[in-house]
């Protein structure tokens, strides 16, 4: 059965600081699709990054990086010098080739001005 | 090209009540997901339709909840006898392809509505 693990359940970060989300996940498939989404407060699903497990090199959007490792089954993402538009819940999610995600319990990130 | 549309995006009812929750998904979009967050939770998968069709509802509770994806109109969450326990935002997902295939197109992309959320008091 597929599980997504963040155990961070909430980040305080001041602004500027880096900040790394941790995600761990569970899987039987050698197939499978990696996820991050944004929810800011206004409560809409923000797409970040789709990633799938044939792909281990990292990736850089901007201020945002992925670092995807099979052997230790994370996919962590980091935010390099975090602003305050950055406060959201982050979610990690997983699918493997059928119809549906399997979502992370979510990390709230606070940044502070 | 207008992205998937939830109605209402906020719903009140009290209990017992019947709670409909519509979504349209993207022109060019023949699958729809929908999923539940419960509060301080992720998301949870409920259900997958096609056009006129229900092809994995493995997450639906087996009571009072039910989906809808006519040929003509939007998809539709139907939750009858509300409870306060059903209180949380529901998020519909709309697709051009089922599943998410294999490499990276863009096309398998499952993109997220507004959501609905639903207070039963």
């Amino acid at each position: 059965a597929q599980k997504v693990t963040q155990a961070q359940t909430e980040i305080s970060v001041v602004e500027k600081e880096d900040v790394t989300l941790d995600c761990v996940y569970e899987t039987r498939d050698t197939t499978y699709y990696l996820f991050w989404y944004k929810q800011p407060p206004s409560g809409e699903l923000v797409f970040l990054i789709r990633r799938n497990s044939f792909d281990e090199q990292n990736e850089i959007s901007g201020r945002y990086s992925w670092n995807f490792q099979k052997s230790t089954s994370s996919f962590n993402f980091t935010i390099t010098a975090s602003q305050v538009v950055d406060s959201a819940v982050y979610f990690c999610a997983l699918s493997d080739l059928g119809n549906n995600l399997f979502f992370g319990t979510g990390t709230r990130l606070t940044v502070i001005p | 090209n207008a992205g998937v549309m939830q109605n209402p995006r906020h719903l009140v009812r009290r209990r017992g009540q019947e709670a409909r929750l519509r979504c349209s998904p993207m022109k060019g979009h023949s699958h729809v997901y929908w999923y539940r967050q419960l509060p301080e939770e992720g998301l949870k998968f409920m259900v997958y339709l096609q056009k006129e069709n229900i092809i994995d509802e493995s997450g639906m509770p087996k009571e009072r909840f039910s989906a809808e994806f006519p040929k003509e109109g939007p998809s539709i969450l139907r939750i009858q006898q509300v409870v306060r326990g059903d209180s949380a935002a529901y998020f519909c997902a709309s697709s051009p392809r089922p599943g998410f295939g294999v490499g990276s197109e863009a096309s398998y992309e499952q993109y997220f509505g507004p959501g609905t959320r639903l207070t039963v008091t």
